[in-house]
């Protein structure tokens, strides 16, 4: 059973326009992370939120945590090429359960 | 945070055999996690490798088709046994940042494995 679910499952968008992902979960985690994987790599962490109704800035990132610690959004300004990946987003206990991800493509 | 070295990169197999993964890490580390990737989809818990114990093992998955070694606190390798086309996925291991989890894991860049 999938605990966490995210949407959409692919976004197809054009460079400097934005977007957002969405991910929720059916269950409260310790923290909840969120990953960005490239073809031929393992994911890497963009961030990591705990508190609800937080907030968190990377960059062109703003990452959104709900006041019931169960639903995330990570929005990208100004999308660019380089944004393109798969984002997951994964619940964190002991260890992670990811989401299904979402496949972004930046079209020049 | 951590270094990880995953060998082979790629490999092609026949069915009926079996793949050793191997996963090196630049520091120690208590436990060691092994994935499965479907191109193009998320990833899926296979086992937790703790040193010096019997990995634990998720649902769907068991030791026969799947075992793993832990022989010490920097290296794990996962075997995929008996392969069929239905095992063509991408292995990955991974570590927790010993900082916590709260600072993340580090994956290895994955074992891309096609059985024919």
């Amino acid at each position: 059973t999938q605990l966490l679910e995210q949407s959409p499952q692919f976004l197809s968008i054009q460079e400097g326009e934005n977007l957002t992902v969405y991910c929720n979960s059916s269950s409260v985690f310790s923290s909840l992370q969120w990953y960005r994987q490239e073809p031929g790599e393992g994911p890497v962490l963009l961030v990591t939120v705990v508190t609800g109704g937080e907030v968190k800035k990377l960059k062109r990132l703003t990452f959104q945590f709900g006041d019931a610690r169960k639903d995330s959004s990570l929005h990208i300004t100004a999308a660019q090429t380089g944004d393109t990946g798969l984002y997951l987003c994964a619940g964190n206990d002991y260890k992670l359960s990811f989401g299904a991800g979402t496949t972004v493509t930046v079209r020049a | 945070s951590a270094v990880i070295s995953q060998k082979p990169s790629r490999d092609i197999c026949q069915r009926g055999t079996s793949l050793t993964i191997q996963c090196q890490v630049d520091s120690q580390v208590t436990m060691m996690f092994w994935y499965r990737q479907q191109p193009g989809q998320s990833l899926t818990l296979i086992a937790t490798a703790n040193q010096g114990s019997e990995a634990t093992y998720e649902s769907g998955f068991v030791i026969d088709k799947f075992p793993i070694s832990r022989p010490n606190l920097t290296f794990s390798t996962l075997t995929v046994s008996n392969m069929s086309p239905e095992d063509s996925s991408i292995y990955l291991c991974s570590v927790r940042d010993p900082r916590g989890s709260n600072y993340g894991y580090t994956f290895g860049s994955g074992t891309r494995l096609t059985v024919v």
